[in-house]
């Protein structure tokens, strides 16, 4: 069984749409992360998530949005994609986000590519 | 300059060969990561401590808070140990949780 994973793997769309990424995990982990790797493959973090609250959300545009309908799924919501998204998006889970000594599991990730 | 610093940027061994990989960071951390990124992208997660030395079979990783500096070594290097390592600080403050990444070591193991 998949602990984390991510649909779809690859998306390529035209500047503009409007496009969702799915994240699901198996761990019954409180809190899920979203990160992004430019193509440096420098990883940032975008969101996390612990109980249907949004506890991190670092300055990315507001045209991304994640959505959470339960623990174990948190969806990232792109508006009006720019050519600057494109990258690798990495979705990533641990058991809470307070304490100190929490592995975080990541997802397969999903290759964005604006044209 | 970063937070988290890595050196090398990039490592090339012979099979066999001992490496090490450096991290130096700069902000107040509950822990630090590393993880390896495979040449498909999977990214897996090796270690995370807050002090001391940890190790996995071929794989250890140690820790001076006190010097702010962490370290991977991997002993009888092997060509399936090709990756990208990155070293992450998890860091207290405002975003408790947060991860600050390195921009990683590329390792490549000649055989």
């Amino acid at each position: 069984d998949t602990a984390v994973s991510q649909t779809p793997k690859y998306l390529v769309t035209q500047m503009g749409n409007d496009k969702s990424i799915k994240c699901e995990q198996n761990l019954g982990h409180d809190t899920m992360y979203w990160y992004k790797q430019d193509s440096k493959k420098f990883l940032k973090i975008m969101f996390s998530y612990n109980n249907k609250e949004l506890i991190i959300n670092e300055t990315v545009p507001n045209r991304f949005s994640p959505k959470s309908p339960d623990k174990a799924h948190l969806n990232l919501h792109i508006n009006s994609l720019e050519l600057g998204d494109s990258a690798v998006y990495f979705c990533a889970s641990s058991q809470d986000s307070q304490g100190a000594y929490n592995e975080q599991f990541f997802g397969p990730g999903t290759r964005l590519t604006v044209l | 300059k970063n937070e988290v610093e890595q050196s090398p940027q990039n490592l090339t061994a012979q099979e066999g060969e001992f490496i090490t990989i450096n991290c130096s960071y700069s902000v107040g951390i509950s822990a630090l990561h590393w993880l390896q990124q495979h040449p498909g992208g999977g990214i897996v997660s090796l270690f995370m401590l807050s002090s001391g030395k940890k190790k996995h079979g071929r794989l250890i990783a140690t820790i001076n808070i006190q010097e702010k500096h962490s370290s991977l070594h991997i002993t009888a290097s092997h060509p399936r140990d090709s990756a990208v390592y990155i070293c992450s600080a998890r860091n207290y403050g405002l975003s408790q949780g947060n991860l600050i990444f390195g921009k990683g070591t590329k390792l490549s193991v000649k055989p």
